[in-house]
């Protein structure tokens, strides 16, 4: 059973970097059949995808976000990262990791996701 | 990029009932459009994949239809589970977008 799980800060300062973490288990960031991204729900309207790494350190970003995001893969501790700079109130959300595969009929579909994590910018 | 609007925003119904969700793409997305459920405090959990394949384990009282522009997600009968938040997601060209969602209420 594959699952992920968010960590990191729960609140961010404003102008300071927002660094999250998601841990898999279940299955290999190593493997080269996934893509592993970061999905965002700001309190009660809709999702928003951030973007997403590959083992190989391979990338791809919203535009909307690309000048302040890095997504990172960690193959030997089986994670990857979330990094936002120059984070404003606008970025208070719930912030989500998900797996999608890269060929076949789930491609780019998000199955699973973590449970998420609300991280709250504010001074 | 591409914009998913749902409708109608809330759908009030009572269990036994059916139910259809409505998602318009701003542009032709084939037939690469899902549908995902969320529950208060929970992750969305993927239901619809390719307008019209079930996920592993969704219950049969679960459709999607539609191609290019339009598609709906259909509950048959709804059971007390179901009543949460509905998302289309599109996979035609990225960035990835999601609509805004659809609540099943009681």
């Amino acid at each position: 059973q594959v699952q992920l799980q968010e960590s990191g800060p729960g609140l961010v300062k404003p102008s300071e970097t927002l660094s999250l973490t998601c841990t898999v288990s279940g299955a290999s960031v190593s493997s080269g059949s996934y893509y592993w991204n970061w999905i965002r729900q700001p309190p009660g309207r809709g999702l928003e995808w951030i973007g997403y790494t590959q083992y190989s350190g391979t990338t791809n970003y919203n535009p909307s976000l690309k000048s302040r995001v890095t997504i990172s893969p960690d193959t030997a501790k089986n994670q990857f990262s979330l990094k936002l700079t120059s984070v404003t109130a606008a970025d208070t959300a719930v912030y989500y990791c998900a797996r999608a595969d890269t060929s076949g009929s789930y491609r780019n579909w998000f199955d699973p996701w973590g449970q998420g994590t609300l991280v709250s910018v504010s001074s | 990029e591409i914009v998913l609007t749902q409708s109608p925003a809330t759908l009030s119904l009572s269990p036994g009932e059916g139910a259809t969700l409505s998602c318009r793409a701003s542009q032709s997305v084939s037939r690469y459009l899902g549908w995902y459920q969320q529950k208060p405090g929970q992750a969305p959990r993927l239901l619809i994949y390719d307008a019209s394949n079930r996920a592993t384990g969704i219950p049969a009282r679960f459709s999607g239809s539609g191609s290019g522009t339009d598609f709906t997600l259909t509950i048959s009968s709804l059971e007390p589970e179901d009543f949460a938040v509905y998302f289309c997601q599109q996979r035609y060209l990225w960035p990835l977008t999601f609509g805004g969602g659809t609540k099943v209420e009681i």
